[in-house]
């Protein structure tokens, strides 16, 4: 099946600090999402892109789809303790309803 | 209240017993989905519905069953627990309108634990 590699797969940064972590993979999608999940918690959608080149903001978090539509990368910028998560991608392709996920980038946020 | 209602939140049980894992949700979507989540492989689907009655294997279904009797109930069986199916089980729906079918809503994760 699909494969989607991200990285970093974790990360430790000072509060204050911006992040940046990608997502790649074999194949192209039509749709890329991102969602965090908080520790104990399931997955919650931060940002939906629609198009190759899209470049969309959520507060602090900005995601963009790769123009070769095989990537996606999410910066927040001005990282706060609560941003403390598991970060995944996930990329969709034709028509079907099944998201093909990433393997995760984990985020520790020091104060 | 919770939109998507995961029971149990943990459960440990023994190598051969028959365990079931539900999922309720209020949120009126059509389609729900089983995924399953181990650490650094990310989420893997399990099962997934698009209506009431409507079953779909996943990546991983080998081992797995579902039951959907109502839109909004969605129960995750496995008739012979192994231990490598220690994981956490997510539940999740979303609408069936396009533009609106791949954002999921998850339930707040299973731990299940096969010794």
């Amino acid at each position: 099946g699909q494969q989607l590699n991200q990285s970093p797969q974790s990360m430790f940064i000072q509060e204050g600090e911006d992040v940046s972590m990608n997502c790649t993979s074999s194949s192209i999608f039509n749709t890329w999402l991102w969602y965090k999940q908080d520790p104990g918690e399931g997955p919650v959608l931060l940002i939906a892109l629609y198009k190759a080149g899209e470049l969309t903001s959520n507060g602090r978090l900005t995601a963009q789809f790769g123009i070769t539509r095989k990537d996606s990368f999410l910066n927040i910028s001005a990282s706060i303790p609560s941003d403390v998560g598991i970060y995944f991608c996930a990329g969709l392709t034709g028509t079907a309803s099944k998201l093909t996920f990433g393997t995760g980038t984990r985020l520790q946020v020091t104060l | 209240d919770a939109d998507v209602t995961q029971t149990p939140r943990n459960r440990i049980t023994k190598t051969g017993k028959r365990i079931m894992l539900e999922c309720s949700q209020t949120k009126g979507h059509d389609r729900m989905y089983w995924y399953r989540q181990d650490p650094g492989l990310g989420l893997r689907l399990i099962y997934y519905s698009f209506d009431v009655k409507d079953i779909n294997k996943g990546e991983i279904s080998d081992g797995y069953s579902v039951s959907r009797q109502a839109q909004a109930k969605f129960s995750l069986s496995l008739e012979s627990a192994i231990p490598n199916q220690t994981a956490l089980y997510f539940c999740a729906t979303s609408e069936g309108r396009v533009g609106y079918n791949e954002k999921l809503f998850f339930g707040s994760g299973t731990q299940l634990s096969v010794l």
